[in-house]
């Protein structure tokens, strides 16, 4: 099924260890974005990329690092992970940039740091 | 202040019932209204946007009033499937896109 698909589905780090959380989009859509989501607080935007070969920094990018590998391709990566990034992550992309026709978002990583 | 507040719920309402969530946003600048719709631990999926002039999706009619800075999703009808959490968003600039905390609705038997 066409659609967002992100790997892995749960993690658990230990504190000061690296991942890279990895997201690919079948619908020829140039922008997509990270989003985290913690209990009472929304969905907040860490980095998006507009069009292939951009990207830029989201309401909470510290501690994050993204490559937009190619069209399809927007990966995440954390170089040493806190427990204050346990969260769910969430990657989306949209047609128009705007999201005027909706984000479609991926199933979700469940990330814990220990 | 948050930029998208809504209330968190859960409001629990009996199947057939009509149920209305607001949502306000602080920015007057904000241009596109969204609602969308999340269940328990899934990803978020685009109910519907949100027009100027109010519009409808067959049970679902959403509102926006940008004097008073709020939109409003009315669910009539209410069936147990629209069980949910209701996320409001809104849209300022390019590429910015604030969701709510989302309102969780409970359709009983």
């Amino acid at each position: 099924n066409a659609g967002v698909t992100q790997t892995p589905k749960f993690q658990v780090l230990k504190t000061g260890q690296s991942m890279t959380l990895q997201c690919a989009q079948d619908m020829n859509h140039n922008s997509m974005y990270w989003y985290r989501q913690d209990p009472g607080m929304g969905l907040r935007l860490i980095y998006y990329s507009a069009s292939e070969g951009t990207t830029d920094k989201g309401e909470v990018p510290n501690g994050y690092n993204v490559s937009r590998l190619n069209k399809r391709e927007f990966s995440l990566r954390l170089e040493s992970a806190a427990p204050s990034q346990t969260s769910v992550y969430f990657c989306a992309s949209s047609e128009a940039g705007q999201g005027y026709y909706g984000y479609t978002f991926g199933s979700g990583t469940r990330l814990t740091v220990v | 202040r948050k930029e998208v507040e809504q209330d968190p719920g859960p409001f629990n309402v009996p199947e057939g019932a009509t149920v209305a969530f607001n949502c306000t946003y602080s920015n007057s600048a904000s241009q596109s209204f969204f609602w969308y719709r999340q269940d328990c631990r899934k990803e978020p999926k685009l109910l519907m946007s949100v027009y100027s002039s109010g519009n409808e999706d067959g049970r679902f009619t959403a509102q926006l009033n940008r004097a008073s800075q709020y939109i409003s999703l009315l669910i009539r009808d209410s069936k147990l499937s629209d069980s949910a959490t209701y996320l409001c968003v809104v849209n300022r600039d390019f590429n910015k896109f604030y969701f709510g905390s989302g309102t969780k609705l409970n359709v009983k038997p």
